[in-house]
């Protein structure tokens, strides 16, 4: 079964540079969601959308920003780069907002 | 604020032995408990509980929601080594920017780190 899928898979950037993650969620659905996972931490939401419109916000920096395209993929765009956004960043996808959601397998950002 | 708690947060067992991991809540507008399983990679779904006291089944594994007393806990019987993970609980919120309900973010707990000696 098609699975959410993320790219690039590992990623390697300097401080004050930028950063865009993509992620295509699994076929049909229409609702992404973004988390970020430091090490040894649990995942903390960044942002989501439903139906091609940002639908909540957690705890994303200003420096952040994502959106969603007609073909329900989505990207978020990181700037201005700091060491502490090292982490591995998951996006979830789900047909339907009051169900689970399916993580794709992360991008794992590190910043020198 | 929305808070995810997990106990134990490590536990080592041997394989066969049973084990229970809990999870309590204080949410917002809570709509359903979501136990995770992750492997150094991506979370993987187990269960999602949305009814209080109706257990899920699903091989070794079970987990029930009590929503009077805002806990779930997730069974694990007859533990196998492959049974070494991080079991991440997390609350979703009932969504409030469309009927039916908005696409929140899940609210996870620090999860139990579960090693399954040999």
């Amino acid at each position: 079964a098609a699975g959410v899928i993320q790219s690039p898979r590992h990623l390697i950037k300097e401080k004050r540079e930028t950063a865009t993650l993509k992620c295509y969620p699994i076929p049909r659905h229409d609702t992404v969601y973004w988390y970020q996972q430091g090490p040894g931490q649990d995942p903390q939401f960044l942002i989501s959308f439903y139906e091609k419109m940002q639908s909540d916000k957690g705890s994303i920096p200003d420096r952040f920003s994502a959106q969603q395209f007609s073909d329900y993929h989505s990207e978020l765009n990181m700037s201005s780069l700091e060491l502490g956004d090292s982490a591995l960043y998951f996006c979830a996808s789900t047909a339907d907002p009051s169900n689970e959601q399916f993580f794709g397998p992360g991008t794992r950002l590190t910043v020198l | 604020e929305d808070k995810v708690v997990q106990s134990p947060l490590s536990l080592v067992v041997h394989e066969g032995d049973t084990v229970t991991l809990n999870c309590s809540y204080e949410v917002t507008n809570f709509r359903s408990l979501l136990w995770y399983k992750q492997e150094k990679k991506a979370p993987t779904f187990l269960f999602m509980l949305t009814s209080s006291g109706i257990e899920k089944k699903s091989g070794r594994l079970s987990s029930i929601l009590d929503k009077k007393e805002l806990f779930s806990i997730l069974n694990i019987t007859a533990t196998q080594t492959g049974d070494s993970a991080v079991y991440l609980c997390a609350a979703l919120p009932r969504g409030f920017m469309y009927s039916g309900g908005g696409a929140d973010g899940l609210t996870f707990g620090k999860g139990t780190h579960l090693i399954i000696q040999p």
